[in-house]
């Protein structure tokens, strides 16, 4: 199957900072990257949708000034966390999508928040 | 929008037995159906999927069946073992469309 990166796999970081996750996808390239959020022993909430070259679509709720999207190229999306908070302490995911619409994911990356 | 329902929660199994996990969905027009397994603290990987214009799909100890007229997919894993224990998610779009509607999840424990 198709390889998806994230970087970094753990972060911790103070309150009132901002963190920046990037995923890659590996051997494709992607014009669709999604990201995720999960709570222990939830299901995976989908936060935006983010689409090389255009502004990244936000899901109902989520605060686009806070959770700031890029996707700079077919192959990396960024997202970051601005001004964290310890509520914003989560596991958050990136996927990114073949053109066959296969939806392949990352591992995932463990923010905390202190 | 796609609802998506997975029973049960959580399935017991004895190693060597087959497991079965039912997903519901609501959208007549969803056509693209994939599974996921999550292990402890990584990402979800997929394992197998499923379109409208099949109703069956194996790729070794895995399977997956799709009635439409019932709205209703499975995922049947056959000859357990206990790296066969996870989360799996069962997910519903309609293909093309960007979103994935996923189930809550289902807790397999094999037992040795």
């Amino acid at each position: 199957g198709a390889v998806v990166s994230q970087h970094p796999s753990r972060v911790i970081c103070k309150s009132g900072t901002s963190v920046k996750i990037e995923c890659r996808s590996l051997d494709f390239q992607a014009t669709t990257m999604f990201w995720y959020r999960q709570f222990p022993k939830q299901s995976l909430m989908l936060m935006a949708t983010s689409n090389e070259g255009s502004k990244a679509t936000y899901e109902q709720g989520v605060e686009k000034d806070k959770f700031l999207i890029n996707h700079a190229s077919l192959t990396l999306s960024t997202l970051t966390v601005t001004s964290a908070h310890p509520e914003d302490s989560s596991f958050y995911i990136c996927s990114a999508r073949l053109q066959t619409y296969e939806q392949y994911f990352g591992p995932g990356t463990r923010l905390t928040v202190t | 929008g796609e609802n998506v329902e997975q029973h049960p929660s959580t399935l017991s199994v004895q190693e060597g037995d087959s497991a079965v996990i039912k997903c519901t969905y609501s959208d007549s027009a969803s056509n693209y159906f994939p599974w996921y397994k999550q292990e402890l603290g990584k990402g979800p990987q997929l394992i197998i999927d499923i379109r409208s214009n099949v109703g069956e799909k194996k790729d070794q100890r895995i399977a997956v069946t799709l009635n439409k007229t019932a709205k209703h997919f499975s995922l049947h894993i056959t000859e357990t073992q206990p790296e066969d224990s996870a989360v799996y998610f069962c997910a519903a779009s309609v293909y093309g469309n960007n979103r994935l509607a996923f189930g809550k999840g289902n807790q397999v424990v094999v037992i040795p």
